[in-house]
């Protein structure tokens, strides 16, 4: 079975400084990972997703995350947040199946 | 809009009550998902629908919950019964072409409060 830890429940940071938020996963086979956000009273929305290729993956609004194999990690990055950055964030597997497996998300609280 | 869309956003009811919730899905999108959410915790899983067939339904759904989704385009979610241990965020999402791969689209949720 997989699952997903994400290892800060809260990151607190001030803008313009750079963040990172960590995850690990645990999984017997190759996994599809992502990374998510949801800002207040809106749906999750997609940042970036690593299916196979280059560890180093780009996604929007500056967000980038590495791909770890031999750490199972995927942490994403920011080199400087902006307050509207400001939302929880959760890191997701899969193994090819209709079943993701979400972390329980990290909430990023950017100060100015 | 063309996203994913829930309704109601709130639903406040009795324990005992029965509730449904809706879910309308991109349209040209074949794959249609359940979760449930809790203060603090990540989408859990609850149903999986392939066009109209449930392909897949966790293990923590007990028998009081029911999704369908007539000819493969809205679905609805109910709850039988209402206990306050429902109470939650319901999330829907749906996707299309490779299962898994591909980026699942959220709605925002209906917020079950069970009294």
């Amino acid at each position: 079975a997989q699952s997903v830890t994400q290892l800060d429940s809260q990151v607190p940071v001030f803008e313009e400084a750079p963040v990172e938020l960590r995850c690990n996963y645990s999984s017997s086979v190759s996994v599809y990972l992502f990374w998510y956000v949801q800002y207040p009273n809106q749906g999750l929305q997609l940042l970036l997703k690593y299916l196979s290729g280059s560890t180093l993956v780009k996604g929007i609004n500056g967000f980038e995350a590495e791909f770890n194999k031999s750490q199972t990690s995927f942490h994403l990055r920011k080199p400087s947040v902006h307050i509207s950055d400001t939302a929880e964030y959760f890191c997701a597997v899969n193994t090819g199946g209709f079943k993701t497996i979400f972390g329980a998300g990290t909430r990023l609280f950017v100060k100015a | 809009d063309t996203g994913v869309s829930q309704d109601p956003r709130h639903k406040i009811t009795k324990r005992g009550q029965n509730v449904t919730f809706r879910c309308d899905p991109i349209s040209e999108h074949n794959r249609l998902y359940w979760y449930r959410q809790t203060l603090g915790q990540g989408p859990e899983f609850l149903t999986y629908f392939q066009n109209e067939a449930q392909l897949e339904k966790s293990r923590l759904l007990s028998d009081r919950f029911s999704a369908e989704r007539p000819k493969g385009s809205f679905s609805t979610l109910e709850i039988q019964r209402t206990e306050q241990g429902d109470s939650a965020m319901y999330l829907c999402a749906s996707s299309t072409g490779l299962a898994g791969v591909n980026e699942q689209f959220f709605g925002p949720g209906t917020r079950l409060t069970v009294l």
